[in-house]
């Protein structure tokens, strides 16, 4: 079964830092676009950033509210996606997801880990 | 950015129901245009991808149609199950965006 499960989530003073892992199983990542996503307590769905596949170069896309401050990375050993988040604000706290990027399919999100959450605060 | 809107913020009906949703891109996007259900404590889940092609599992009760701008869901019988919340998001550009969402409730 093809799924994603992320964790790292924490509780993280204001200009803190965390690490998100997002560990695939079921299928190879290094073959896809690998986003993230968030959403914030009781609001809607923002997109977040972006890691490109190999054929691609791994190249990366962040939504401007993060850039600079955010960094998607992979290891393809591991067959996993990460998010290092710097210099927190109140304002990333967020459920964070992971999600497959399907080419065949629009470019649409076919896989979703189940969230995992971070709390910016102090 | 392409901004992305929805219509109408949230709706009541009953089991049995058609149901419609609309969303709007501030431009063309041609049918790169994905609807996501999404229930409390859960992950999104993928109904419709490329504005109209049902994604395999989902009910044939779930349809999409539109290109360019204009985009809609339909249930065409709600069911007990399909009270949630609805996203549109578009993958046309790099930057995906998704739109505020249409809460579904009885």
């Amino acid at each position: 079964e093809e799924q994603l499960v992320e964790s790292g989530g924490a509780l993280v003073q204001p200009g803190g830092s965390l690490r998100l892992t997002c560990a695939a199983a079921g299928f190879i990542i290094s073959d896809h676009y690998m986003d993230w996503v968030r959403q914030a307590p009781g609001k809607g769905l923002e997109w977040v950033g972006r890691s490109r596949n190999k054929f691609k170069g791994y190249t990366t896309e962040y939504v401007a509210s993060v850039k600079g401050r955010f960094t998607i990375s992979r290891d393809d050993s591991k067959n996993s996606l990460y998010l290092q988040m710097d210099s927190l604000k109140s304002e990333d706290t967020a459920v964070y997801y992971c999600a497959r990027v399907y080419g065949g399919k629009g470019n649409a999100f076919d896989i979703w880990g189940q969230g995992t959450m971070v709390t910016v605060s102090s | 950015d392409i901004q992305m809107t929805q219509s109408p913020s949230s709706l009541s009906a009953s089991v049995g129901d058609r149901v419609t949703i609309t969303c709007r891109a501030s431009q063309s996007i041609s049918t790169y245009l994905n609807w996501y259900q999404q229930k409390p404590g859960k992950a999104p889940k993928l109904l419709i991808y490329a504005a109209s092609s049902l994604q395999s599992g989902v009910p044939s009760r779930f349809s999409g149609s539109g290109s360019g701008t204009d985009f809609t869901l339909t249930i065409s019988s709600l069911q007990p199950e399909d009270f949630a919340t609805y996203y549109c998001q578009q993958s046309y550009t790099a930057q995906f965006t998704f739109g505020p969402g249409t809460k579904v409730d009885i």
